[in-house]
């Protein structure tokens, strides 16, 4: 179990462009997760998958947001034409299928719009 | 909307004190979790609550569930260095109480002077 992983790390893009971001989960997790962090608030659920359906999206999620999970194993959150606004830090998680399974967060990725 | 309050935001202990905090919901939950983040880390998940009036302990730290399943705490006995972090709760959205879709308290970041 290597855990959840997410890249990248950082990054710093200007206003108006568009940058793509990779979570890897935990392979036996069918479930996988995006939520986003800013300072000081807890994370806030942005959209979920299982296995490659994406099954729910949050309203925080504009029309700028996609994402994606092609194959049920890696997937990729893009956003479009990007705000200041946008800035934040873009945790992914994975979970098992089974009820109540808990979430497992991966370090996230730390988006700065400038 | 569902809310999950955690109050206050800050707590400072000095090494060896007991600490307890509190998260309450607007909502019935079916469960409850509870998830660490230490300074520039991800979110952590530590355990999950689901009976009526459950406690569980872990080492020193001990986890309560509400018997109206509406509120928890957490207290840490003789808390240590390592205990610093953010502690946040988080509950199932959905009646049905898959936990796909949490929503988080604001979390409350607890640092330890030694």
């Amino acid at each position: 179990d290597t855990g959840v992983s997410q890249d990248p790390r950082h990054k710093i893009t200007k206003r108006g462009q568009n940058v793509t971001f990779r979570c890897d989960p935990i392979s036996e997790h069918n479930r996988l997760y995006w939520y986003r962090q800013t300072l000081g608030q807890g994370p806030e659920f942005l959209t979920y998958f299982q296995n490659e359906a994406q099954l729910e999206k949050s309203r925080l999620l504009s029309d700028r947001f996609s994402a994606e999970r092609p194959k049920g194993s890696f997937s990729t959150l893009e956003i479009q034409r990007t705000e200041q606004g946008d800035s934040a830090m873009y945790l992914c998680a994975s979970s098992l299928t089974s009820y109540n399974s808990p979430l497992h967060f991966g370090n996230g990725t730390r988006l700065t719009v400038t | 909307g569902q809310q999950v309050m955690q109050i206050p935001q800050y707590q400072h202990v000095q090494e060896g004190e007991d600490f307890t905090t509190y998260c309450n919901s607007s909502t019935t939950l079916s469960n409850i979790q509870w998830y660490k983040q230490r300074p520039g880390g991800h979110p952590v998940f530590l355990i999950q609550l689901v009976k009526s009036g459950e406690v569980k302990k872990q080492k020193r730290l001990t986890f309560q569930f509400g018997e109206a399943k509406k509120n928890s705490s957490l207290h840490i006995t003789a808390t240590q260095t390592t205990d610093v972090g953010t502690y946040f709760c988080a509950g199932p959205r959905d009646s049905g109480g898959s936990n796909y879709k949490l929503t988080f308290g604001k979390g409350i970041l607890l640092t330890v002077n030694p």
